[in-house]
């Protein structure tokens, strides 16, 4: 069974950083690409960062680029989300998800790290 | 910048009726669109990609299908545990933007 552990969210101050982390079981971590989504608090889902499966590829949505950076050890299952410079637009519930093949649609989703970013 | 246009951004409708939601979007993306549904405090559930291939185990009332840069998402007769919304995604590039949800409702 296909398991992704999201850890890490927590209360930040604007200006801060956080670092989440996501816990893959039931699947060949190292063969799938894998990607953060957040959704703040009563709105729609948000695409944040894909990391291909070799860790070599990663991409990035617009208004996190340069504050947000996205990793893998596929010799522990872990993906990671650092996060910099936080904003009060930031908060959101940060889902971790498996591409079902690379570059596709997730199939897979935690059940998400809550982030708030507040003075 | 790309984005993907969602409608309707609600809708209601009565058990056994027929659902339509639409994404159009701002470029061509060949069939590289799929479809969510998150039911109220719960994790978005794939139904749909390659816009029309059913993820296994979803049920066959939902269709998807596509029509150059328009894509719709069809439940053919809509049932109590179908109240969600429901998002389109696209997959072609980076940015993987995602439509802004509907909100589908029983009357």
């Amino acid at each position: 069974e296909v398991q992704l552990l999201e850890s890490g969210g927590d209360l930040v101050q604007p200006g801060g950083s956080l670092r989440l982390s996501c816990a893959a079981s039931g699947f060949t971590f190292s063969s799938y690409t894998m990607g953060w989504v957040r959704q703040a608090p009563g709105k729609g889902l948000e695409w944040v960062s894909d990391i291909s499966a070799s860790g070599g590829n990663t991409y990035y949505a617009a208004s996190v680029k340069g504050r947000f950076s996205i990793s893998r050890d596929n010799s522990k299952n872990t993906l990671n989300l650092q996060m910099n410079s936080l904003r009060v637009e930031d908060s959101a519930l940060y889902y971790c998800a498996k591409a079902r093949i690379s570059g596709s649609s997730y199939d897979y989703w935690g059940q998400g790290a809550l982030v708030t970013v507040s003075s | 910048d790309f984005q993907m246009t969602q409608s309707p951004s609600s809708l209601s409708a009565s058990v056994g009726d027929r659902v339509t939601i639409t994404c159009r979007a701002s470029r061509a993306i060949s069939n590289y669109l799929a479809w969510y549904q998150q039911r109220p405090g719960k994790v978005p559930k794939l139904l749909i990609y390659a816009a029309s291939t059913l993820q296994s185990g979803v049920p066959s009332r939902f269709s998807g299908s596509a029509s150059g840069t328009d894509f719709t998402l069809t439940i053919s007769s809509l049932q109590p545990e179908d109240v969600a919304t429901y998002y389109c995604q696209n997959y072609d590039n980076a940015p993987l933007t995602f439509g802004g949800g509907t909100k589908v409702q029983i009357k």
